[in-house]
């Protein structure tokens, strides 16, 4: 299973671009890349899954390099509904879970 | 997105009585269903895989006659905590996918269960 490393936390202010880099240098052949946002006590809710090159859906990008070993999800002009523990994690193909690393708490402040 | 639904979202027991949850896929068909549990300030943690008509795959340390799993359908699956005590409270989410590779996994609400 792919490990991702992310950082802890991050602050931002209101209407500003957030930008969340995940690594995951063992990434295999066929994993994708998926983003959750989780809200206390309630489930992880899907944000956007890519394999490679650009994605982008109506709340967020998610950029990946050609290597794969890294990702970033981007957030545009956040609120401060934006606060959250937002998890990065690769795999979960055919039966596979997905294994959840420690998150990024993102602190968004007025 | 696809919906997955938890029931029920909060349960208080008794210490020695047995708690069922169940999870459920809206509006897809989940041949695999997955039981996380969560503790305060932490990450989920994989309890198990339960493949629709198949016997759950338990992680390591999880005890497989303490949280009891049942796919019996592919829009069903059930955790018993048989027994509770309170060191078993805790937030307990299910997530369900598809059959497909790519299928993304989609998380139930979460039950927050505890046990006095």
């Amino acid at each position: 299973l792919a490990k991702t490393t992310q950082p802890i936390s991050m602050d931002s202010y209101e209407g500003q671009e957030v930008n969340i880099t995940c690594s995951h240098n063992n990434i295999a052949t066929n994993d994708y890349i998926t983003w959750y946002q989780q809200f206390p006590s309630q489930g992880p809710r899907f944000i956007i899954q890519g394999y490679k090159t650009k994605v982008t859906n109506e709340v967020a990008s998610l950029f990946i390099p050609a290597d794969r070993k890294s990702s970033t999800l981007s957030l545009p002009r956040v609120s401060l509904s934006d606060t959250a523990v937002y998890y990065c994690l690769v795999g979960g193909g055919g039966r596979r879970a997905l294994t959840f690393g420690s998150g990024t708490r993102l602190q968004v402040q007025p | 997105g696809a919906v997955v639904s938890q029931h029920p979202s909060r349960v208080i027991c008794k210490s020695g009585t047995s708690v069922k949850i169940e999870c459920r896929s809206l509006d897809f068909q989940a041949t695999t269903m997955f039981w996380y549990r969560q503790f305060p300030k932490k990450s989920l943690m994989l309890m198990a895989t339960s493949n629709e008509g198949s016997k759950a795959t338990y992680e390591q340390g999880v005890e497989k006659d303490k949280f009891l799993i049942n796919h019996a359908s592919l829009t069903l699956s059930t955790l018993t905590v048989t027994s509770a005590h309170p060191e078993d409270s805790s937030f307990y989410i299910c997530s369900a996918k598809g059959a497909g590779d790519t299928d993304t996994q989609y998380f139930g609400p979460g039950t927050r269960l505890t046990v006095l």
